[in-house]
C-alpha cells in the first residue's frame, strides 16, 4: 500500500460528460502529481500542485483541469469527455517540490470508460 | 522538453535468465533516472534509481546503469523469477525548472516458469 487513496477506482460515463477523479496524499507529502496511461501512451504527465499551487503544466488539455486543496487532496476534472479520454488516471504524491528529488507514490489508479 | 524512449515494448524470457531494458533520453541536462514497476492492477512503484554521478548500482538482483555521453541507461534484472513479470518504465528528470518525472512507454517482461 502507497498510501495515496484514488476514488472512484472504475467509472463509465458517456460523451460530453463531466467527472472528478479525488486523490488523497500520503500523509505529508506536498507534491501530487496526475498521469494518464493509456495502452499506447506510457505514463503521461499531465499536471503537478505543490502545496496549493500549480507548480508544472504537462499535455493537459483545455477540457481537463486540477486543483488542489487546503488539506492537500487533490481533484482532477474532465469535461466534455470524449471515447479518446478513456485512461486510467494516476495520482502520485511526494514530499519534494521536485520529480528529481525523491520518489513517487503512484495511487493504484481511476480507470476512467468513456462511451 | 524532455523525451525518453525505451524499449522493447515486449520481453519475454525464461525463468532464471537475464533480462535487459534500455532507455535513452534526450535533455543533457537530465541528471535523474528512476525505474518504476507495475504489477497488474497496481500503481508503479520505484525499484531504483541512478543520479547522473554514478555510472551503475545494485540492489541484489537489479542494476541500472547509465551513459551520460550516449544519453542512456539500462536495466538489468539477473536470475528472473515469475514475481519479476510486470510492466517496468524508465523516467527521467532534472533539478532546474519546473520538470516533473517524463516516463517511457514500458517495456511488459513475462518470466516462463
Amino acid at each position: 500500500d502507497s498510501g495515496v487513496t484514488q476514488t472512484p477506482k472504475h467509472l463509465i460515463t458517456a460523451t460530453g460528460q463531466r467527472v472528478t477523479l479525488r486523490c488523497s496524499p500520503r500523509s505529508g507529502d506536498l507534491s501530487v502529481y496526475w498521469y494518464q496511461q493509456s495502452l499506447d501512451q506510457g505514463l503521461q504527465f499531465l499536471i503537478q500542485y505543490y502545496n496549493g499551487e500549480e507548480r508544472a503544466k504537462g499535455n493537459i488539455l483545455e477540457r481537463f483541469s486540477a486543483q488542489q486543496f487546503p488539506d492537500l487532496h487533490s481533484e482532477l476534472n474532465l469535461s466534455s469527455l470524449e471515447l479518446g479520454d478513456s485512461a486510467l488516471y494516476f495520482c502520485a504524491s511526494s514530499v519534494a517540490i521536485r520529480g528529481s528529488a525523491g520518489e513517487l507514490f503512484f495511487g493504484e489508479g481511476s480507470r476512467l470508460t468513456v462511451l | 522538453g524532455e523525451n525518453v524512449e525505451q524499449h522493447p515494448s515486449t520481453l519475454s524470457v525464461q525463468e532464471g535468465d537475464s533480462a535487459v531494458i534500455k532507455c535513452t533520453y534526450s535533455d543533457s541536462a537530465s541528471n535523474y533516472f528512476p525505474w518504476y514497476k507495475q504489477e497488474l492492477g497496481k500503481g508503479p512503484q520505484l525499484i531504483i534509481d541512478i543520479r547522473s554521478n554514478v555510472g551503475e548500482k545494485k540492489d541484489q538482483r537489479i542494476a541500472v546503469t547509465l551513459n551520460k555521453t550516449a544519453k542512456h541507461f539500462s536495466l538489468h534484472i539477473t536470475e528472473t523469477q515469475p514475481e519479476d513479470s510486470a510492466v517496468y518504465f524508465c523516467a527521467a528528470s532534472k533539478d532546474s525548472g519546473n520538470t516533473p518525472l517524463v516516463f517511457g512507454k514500458g517495456t511488459r517482461l513475462s518470466v516462463i516458469a
